[in-house]
Parts: C-alpha cells; sequence; structure tokens
C-alpha cells in the first residue's frame, strides 16, 4: 500500500523559506491517476490546503498562498517537495502531503505530518 | 469559493448512540467531490468516506455518508470508543469544513 513520509526542519525563522519533503513508497508518482498535495494545520485549528503537483510538473496553488508557495517532483526520487518563502508566525502548523485521487479529489492516503514553527 | 459549514461545532454523546453530522455547502457541491474525514489527536486526518457515500477501504459500516446538492450528513450508527474524534467535510475545491468534535458525554 501506498505510504507518504514528510520530512524537513522543524524549526524556520521568519522571512526565510520552509522546505519540506514527502518520499512516497508503495507507489509512484508517476501515477497518472493522482495529484500530489500539501496541507496544513495551525495547532488547534482546521485544515488548509496549499497546492498540488502533477507528475508531469503541472501545479495548482491555493490562492491565499500562491505568491509564496513553490512545489516541485522529482520521479527519480519518487519524491515531491514544498517551498514556502517569507514566512511568519501564521505559517507554523502540522504541514501533510497526500494523494489526491482525480474521481474526486479526495485525499488518501496522508503521511503522518510533520510540524514546522516559524520563530527566531 | 464555495464555503462548507459543519453542524454541529460540538456532539456530546455515549458509546453505542448514533451520531448525526451535518456539512452544507455555500453552493451546490456535485455529489462525487464530497469527502469526509476523522483525524484523533495526533494523527492525520484519515478517509472515511468520499462521493458522498462510499466507504474508504477498511472503514466499518456503521460509517455511512448521504445528501447532495448543498446538504450532506456523515452517520455513525453506533458509537464505539474509537469513534470519538473530530470529523470534516471536504468538496473538490479542497475546502474543508471546521469540523465537528465528537465527544463521549
Amino acid at each position: 500500500q501506498v505510504q507518504l513520509q514528510e520530512s524537513g526542519p522543524g524549526l524556520v525563522k521568519p522571512s526565510e523559506t520552509l522546505s519540506l519533503t514527502c518520499t512516497v513508497s508503495g507507489g509512484s508518482v508517476s501515477s497518472g491517476s493522482y495529484y500530489w498535495s500539501w496541507i496544513r494545520q495551525p495547532p488547534g485549528k482546521g485544515l488548509e490546503w496549499i497546492g498540488y503537483i502533477y507528475y508531469s510538473g503541472s501545479t495548482n496553488y491555493n490562492p491565499s498562498l500562491k505568491s509564496r508557495v513553490t512545489i516541485s517532483v522529482d520521479t527519480s526520487k519518487n519524491q515531491f517537495s514544498l517551498k514556502l518563502s517569507s514566512v511568519t508566525a501564521a505559517d507554523t502548523a502540522v504541514y501533510y502531503c497526500a494523494r489526491e485521487d482525480f474521481r474526486g479529489d479526495w485525499f488518501d492516503p496522508w503521511g503522518q505530518g510533520t510540524l514546522v514553527t516559524v520563530s527566531s | 469559493e464555495i464555503v462548507l459549514t459543519q453542524s454541529p461545532g460540538t456532539l456530546s454523546l455515549s458509546p453505542g448512540e448514533r451520531a448525526t453530522l451535518s456539512c452544507r455547502a455555500s453552493q451546490s457541491v456535485s455529489s462525487s467531490y464530497l469527502a469526509w474525514y476523522q483525524q484523533k489527536p495526533g494523527q492525520a486526518p484519515r478517509l472515511l468516506i468520499y462521493g458522498a457515500s462510499s466507504r474508504a477501504t477498511g472503514i466499518p459500516d456503521r460509517f455511512s455518508g448521504s445528501g447532495s446538492g448543498t446538504d450532506f450528513t456523515l452517520t455513525i450508527s453506533r458509537l464505539e470508543p474509537e469513534d470519538f474524534a473530530v470529523y470534516y467535510c471536504q468538496q473538490s475545491g479542497r475546502t474543508f469544513g471546521q469540523g465537528t468534535k465528537v465527544e463521549i458525554k
């Protein structure tokens, strides 16, 4: 079964760039039936979709974050990555990667999530 | 942007009772594009229902989804101890409801 695992620094300074990687196992990011997404959840709050990438490299971002977000894919490593620039304390959250199914845009499975704190 | 509003915010019930959770959309949503998730503390969300009424792999049949248009419902027929959690609905615009917490009464 497909599993996703996030990795990256847990602490980022304000104004710097948050960088995370999601490694996919048990399946391929090159599968044509799925998008590969990033979703975040501030502590004690709800879920916010950040964006997705297709294996071809095409992307779609949340308009509220679009100016700061870059998602990329490395099919040779079976990974996709998130960069969020100019971070502030408001970007402190658990960041999840997830697979999105074409058939109805649902997310399954999810990675376990990684907490990123923005603080000096 | 379609806004999803979940109600109630918190549902206090006892094990064995029936839970009915509501998700209302600000505009009509295709049933194919409505999903429900369960999230327990410290864990990632888990897909329960997709396409408004189809159970995801491994989800017990006490979970069921229904609805169309702007009104959708997640029903847990008899609450088990492991069902006490937060539940989110989500639509194809990749927006989520704010969640309903099902807590032990």
